[in-house]
């Protein structure tokens, strides 16, 4: 399993751009990127999942760069409502592999 | 269309008490998963399935034991509960496609758990 490092935390301001980059530098040939968002007192939410290059959905934006050792998550104008615990996760897609999720970033927005 | 659904969402116990959790799911998912999680931290992964009749271990499966009897159902059970177990405990699930896991999990609401 490809260890992620990401910043414990990070602040910004409604209506900025917000990146959060994950650092996985033994990613493996068949791991994907995937990221999740948790609320306070809720279960994560699937947000993002890449294997390389970009990936854009109606949530947010995964930046992958060519040697995949780490991905950047791209939120457009952020609002009070996002902050949040992001996980950045890397894995394969055997049936048996397990799904490991580490620390987290805490994002918290500031009017 | 419920989701993934939790049970109970809050116990209290007494150590050396046992009690079963009961995770259900509706989406005809392939895998499902026990996490806990603790404040102030990550989730950590307690046992784990991929499908009907299967079981495996995650990151953190001492003195927890789980059953998937049926597909839509993932029990956890402690047998005797210590205060180290306290915690919020998460059910999730996950579908299959092409043969490969997706990895895009589903989180049920949570059961949180008190040890005395």
């Amino acid at each position: 399993l490809a260890k992620t490092t990401q910043p414990i935390s990070m602040d910004s301001y409604e209506g900025q751009e917000v990146n959060i980059t994950c650092s996985h530098n033994n990613i493996a040939t068949n791991d994907y990127i995937t990221w999740y968002q948790q609320f306070p007192s809720q279960g994560p939410r699937f947000i993002i999942q890449g294997y390389k290059t970009k990936v854009t959905n109606e949530v947010a934006s995964l930046f992958i760069p060519a040697d995949r050792k780490s991905s950047t998550l791209s939120l457009p104008r952020v609002s009070l409502s996002d902050t949040a615990v992001y996980y950045c996760l890397v894995g394969n897609m055997n049936r048996d592999d397990k799904i490991i999720f580490g620390k987290g970033t805490r994002l918290h927005i500031l009017p | 269309n419920a989701g993934v659904t939790q049970t109970p969402k809050f116990r209290v116990l007494k150590t050396g008490q046992s009690m079963t959790l009961l995770c259900a799911q509706d989406m005809n998912h392939e895998y499902m998963y026990w996490y806990r999680q603790d404040p102030g931290m990550g989730l950590r992964l307690i046992h784990y399935s991929v499908g009907e009749g299967t079981t495996a271990k995650g990151e953190v499966p001492d003195g927890y034991n789980v059953s998937r009897l049926k597909k839509q159902n993932f029990l956890l059970g402690l047998e005797s509960a210590a205060p180290s177990q306290t915690s919020v405990y998460f059910c999730a699930s996950s579908y299959e496609a092409g043969g490969l896991n997706t990895g895009e999990l589903f989180f049920g609401e949570g059961s949180r758990l008190t040890v005395l």
